[in-house]
């Protein structure tokens, strides 16, 4: 079966730096997404790999390793608004997203 | 219009009685998507469309029908609502299937 697993929940200081953790077992692989979403909201596109390494977005950054089905996202100098859930998608063989539960982010003062 | 909208906001429906979630773009993408969100669990797909007369079976078809008549408009029909319906409905939208997914405000949708 397809899988996408990360945190359920995390706690950082505001100011601090945080990695969200993601790892994946999934029937091919067409890219990683990370999308976040606040409470009552929709989901909105953070960042994309495709390829191995490090993408760097502002305060946000994620890292792909494909060898190890595994993906992060960084988040640096948080601020009390980066509270939300943040969410790991894979694109499978099909081209259709599994999305992993998602990773509640809580910020405090 | 910018982007992506679904109607109603939220809907309070009696088991057995039909409704028809709507969704519209007006980015002229191709490929359109539903998704249901529940607690606990990622967005699961319910069906999709990659172009205009097309549709096809997600992850969590049962229940539910779809049609595509034209780019911008992407209904979604619950023949007859059970409880275990209950959830969020999001409607996407992207250029193509390998592209980038945008979502709408979301349906919260309640079935007694």
């Amino acid at each position: 079966g397809q899988n996408i697993d990360q945190p359920t929940e995390m706690t950082a200081t505001e100011g601090a730096i945080v990695q969200i953790n993601c790892t994946y077992q999934t029937s091919g692989f067409n890219g990683l997404f990370w999308y976040q979403q606040h409470a009552g909201e929709a989901p909105t596109f953070l960042s994309y790999n495709v390829l191995d390494g490090l993408e760097e977005k502002g305060r946000f950054s994620s890292f792909l390793s494909r060898s190890k089905g595994y993906s992060y996202l960084l988040l640096k100098e948080l601020q009390m608004k980066d509270s939300a859930s943040y969410l790991c998608a894979v694109r499978d063989s099909n081209y259709q997203l599994i999305w992993g539960a998602g990773t509640k982010l809580i910020i405090k003062p | 219009i910018a982007g992506i909208t679904q109607a109603p906001t939220s809907q309070i429906l009696a088991a057995g009685r039909r409704m028809t979630l709507r969704c519209t773009q007006d980015m002229r993408h191709n490929a359109m998507y539903w998704y249901r969100q529940d607690l606990g669990l990622g967005l699961r797909l319910i069906h999709y469309s990659n172009t205009a007369g097309t549709t096809g079976k997600g992850e969590v078809p049962d229940g539910y029908s779809v049609s595509r008549a034209n780019t911008d408009d992407f209904p979604l029909t619950l023949a007859s609502a059970v409880p275990s319906q209950t959830s969020v409905y999001f409607c996407a939208s992207s250029d193509s299937e390998s592209d980038t997914q945008y979502f709408g405000p979301g349906t919260r949708l309640t079935v007694l």
